[in-house]
């Protein structure tokens, strides 16, 4: 079965600084991967995805991934952080077999200071 | 609709009484999921559904827990009894399914036992 981890809880950057979330999975093939973003009282969504192809993928908002497969990771990154990226993010990994519901990480709380 | 509606957006019910958790998946998504997000913790899975059938239930946390879903469409998740620890929000999720696995969030329902 898959797992995530997210060994960061919380994080404080500074606005304008660069941003780095962790993610590494565990699963015995190939997975699709995912990050989704939580804003306070908002329901979650979807920034990126890899599902094959380009190990680095745009997502929406100016974020981008990595997936790296000798390192199971697939790492969230931003190279300016504003106040409004302020939330919580997960990463979530999904089986190729479809059909399976995506298992998630814990969560990244993000926390933007002037 | 537009995205995945759930309701009530919040619902503060007494020990022991039961509750209903609606929710409306965007039309033409056949897999529906149910998720459980504790305070602090990330996204548990509770039940998987493709089209009207059940194929996971292996989340769902005890026999108080169960859901439903009709004309593979909208899904209600029903706790009875509930305990104090049933507090959380439950987020609903749908995506096309097979192999394409993008879930689409709602906002959640709030569910606080007192």
């Amino acid at each position: 079965a898959q797992s995530v981890t997210q060994p960061d809880i919380h994080i404080t950057v500074s606005e304008g600084a660069s941003l780095e979330l962790r993610c590494n999975y565990s699963y015995g093939a190939t997975p699709y991967l995912f990050w989704y973003v939580q804003s306070p009282g908002q329901g979650l969504q979807l920034l990126l995805k890899y599902f094959s192809g380009d190990t680095l993928v745009q997502g929406i908002k100016g974020f981008e991934a990595e997936f790296k497969r000798s390192q199971s990771s697939f790492n969230l990154r931003k190279p300016s952080v504003h106040w409004s990226d302020a939330a919580e993010y997960f990463c979530a990994v999904g089986a190729r077999s479809g059909n399976t519901p995506l298992v998630f990480g814990k969560g990244t709380r993000l926390s933007v200071i002037a | 609709g537009a995205g995945v509606s759930q309701s009530p957006s919040n619902k503060v019910t007494e020990k022991g009484k039961d509750v209903e958790l609606r929710c409306d998946p965007i039309s033409g998504h056949t897999a529906l999921y149910w998720y459980r997000q504790s305070l602090g913790q990330g996204l548990e899975f509770l039940i998987y559904f493709q089209g009207n059938s059940a194929p996971d239930k292996s989340g769902l946390p005890s026999d108080r827990f169960s859901a439903e879903r009709t004309g593979g469409s909208v899904s209600t998740l029903t706790i009875q009894r509930t305990q104090q620890e049933d507090s959380a929000v439950y987020l609903c999720a749908s995506s096309l399914g097979g192999a394409l696995l993008e879930a689409f969030f709602g906002q959640g329902t709030r569910l606080t036992v007192v």
